[in-house]
This record gives structure tokens, sequence and C-alpha cells, in this order.
């Protein structure tokens, strides 16, 4: 199956700094990738839908200048939290989905805390 | 619309025990059915899947799930479970898409 590799695995950041996570699709050419946020003891909450060569589509509540993505190649995607706040402190989770949604491959996630 | 159901929060069981998560789902259109597994401060590992044919789904470390159409269920189980099976396990559908919809999870405790 696809390999994602998710870059930090942690990071500490100052309030008003801003952090980027990377995915990454080691064998598999994405098109599409997803960023997830997860709150201590709940679920993955779906933030955006990374496209490859175009803008994301966020989901409804997500602000697009806080959370910047960019899918530059068919490899990476990238997550930037900028002006970061305690509030941004969460659980970042990315993923690659193949085969029309048969299966879904996780980054390993990031636990970004913000001081 | 879909949505995703997970009954129970926490389950918490003796080792060697049996298990069953109880998972529930809405849709208006097939869907495809995951379960999956998730550490302390890790991704999620995908423990089986249901994409189609038959309704009972061996999966990785002993579990295994059952597609129940009529009730829209996907339960998950395990015969004897062990203390390494302490996680989060989360219940997914995907609509034949790209997009995924969890639910909750249930937190399982193994008791030694």
């Amino acid at each position: 199956g696809a390999v994602v590799s998710q870059h930090p695995s942690r990071v500490i950041c100052k309030s008003g700094t801003s952090v980027k996570i990377e995915c990454r699709s080691l064998d598999f050419q994405a098109t599409t990738m997803f960023w997830y946020r997860q709150f201590p003891k709940q679920s993955l909450m779906l933030m955006a839908t990374s496209n490859e060569g175009s803008k994301a589509t966020y989901e409804q509540g997500v602000e697009k200048d806080k959370f910047l993505i960019n899918h530059a190649s068919l490899t990476l995607s990238t997550l930037t939290v900028t002006s970061a706040h305690p509030e941004d402190s969460s659980f970042y989770i990315c993923s690659v989905n193949v085969g029309g949604g048969t299966e879904a491959f996780f980054g390993q996630g990031t636990r970004l805390t913000v001081v | 619309a879909q949505s995703v159901t997970q009954l129970d929060s926490q389950v918490p069981v003796f080792e060697e025990a049996p298990v069953e998560l109880r998972c529930n789902y809405s849709s208006s259109v097939s869907v495809y059915l995951f379960w999956y597994v998730q550490y302390p401060n890790q991704g999620l590992q995908l423990l089986l899947k249901y994409l189609s044919g038959s309704t009972l789904v061996k999966g990785i470390n002993g579990f295994e799930a059952e597609f129940n159409k009529s009730q829209t269920s996907f339960h998950l189980r395990k015969p004897s479970v062990h203390i390494s099976d302490t996680a989060e396990y989360f219940c997914a559908v995907s609509v034949g898409g790209n997009q995924f919809y969890f639910g909750t999870g249930t937190s399982l405790t193994v008791i030694p």
C-alpha cells in the first residue's frame, strides 16, 4: 500500500509564529491529499482537501488564511499554520486515498504545541 | 449525507476476554466500511475493510467485523484480547469518492 510520511512528528512553537507541516506520498502519486485535525480523545475532523496544482478545498469553519495548504507536486502537500495561537495546538494528520476511496493511508501525525 | 456512529466511547475489558466494538452508519448510497486503530501520538492503521462480497471480514491482529446491511452496522469483534490491543478504534465509511467519514472513536482498554 501507499506509504505516507509526515514531518515533523512533534513541534513546539511560540505564539504568533508560523509552522509548516509536510506530508509526502512516498510511493504513490497523489493528486489529492487530505488534512485532518484531531483534538484529544476525539475523532478526525477533515480540515481541507489538498489538490495538486490548484487551490485547496476547505471545510466549513476552517480559516483559509490561517491554515495555508500548498500541493505543489504529486508527492508533497504542506500545511502551514500561520500566526499560531495556543488554541491551534492539536494533532494534525494527512492522508492519501486510493482506489476511488477503497482505502486511505495516513501519515504518522504531527503534534503541534503552541506556547 | 453520511454519518458514522460509534455507540461506545470507552470499552474496558479483561485480558483474554472477547470484545465487540459497535459501529452504525447512515448513508443513502452504497458505502465502503473500515476499521482503523490508532495508538497514542500515531496515525491510523487499517485493521480491516469491507468493499463487497462476503459480509464477514477478517483483519489483522485477530480482529473481524461483520457487515449487516439491514441494520446498517459494521461491528468489530475479537474473541480474545491482549494488552497490546489497548488503543483507540475508529470506524469509517467511504462513499466511493475520496472522502472518508469517521466515527467519534472507541477507546479500548484491556485490563490485566
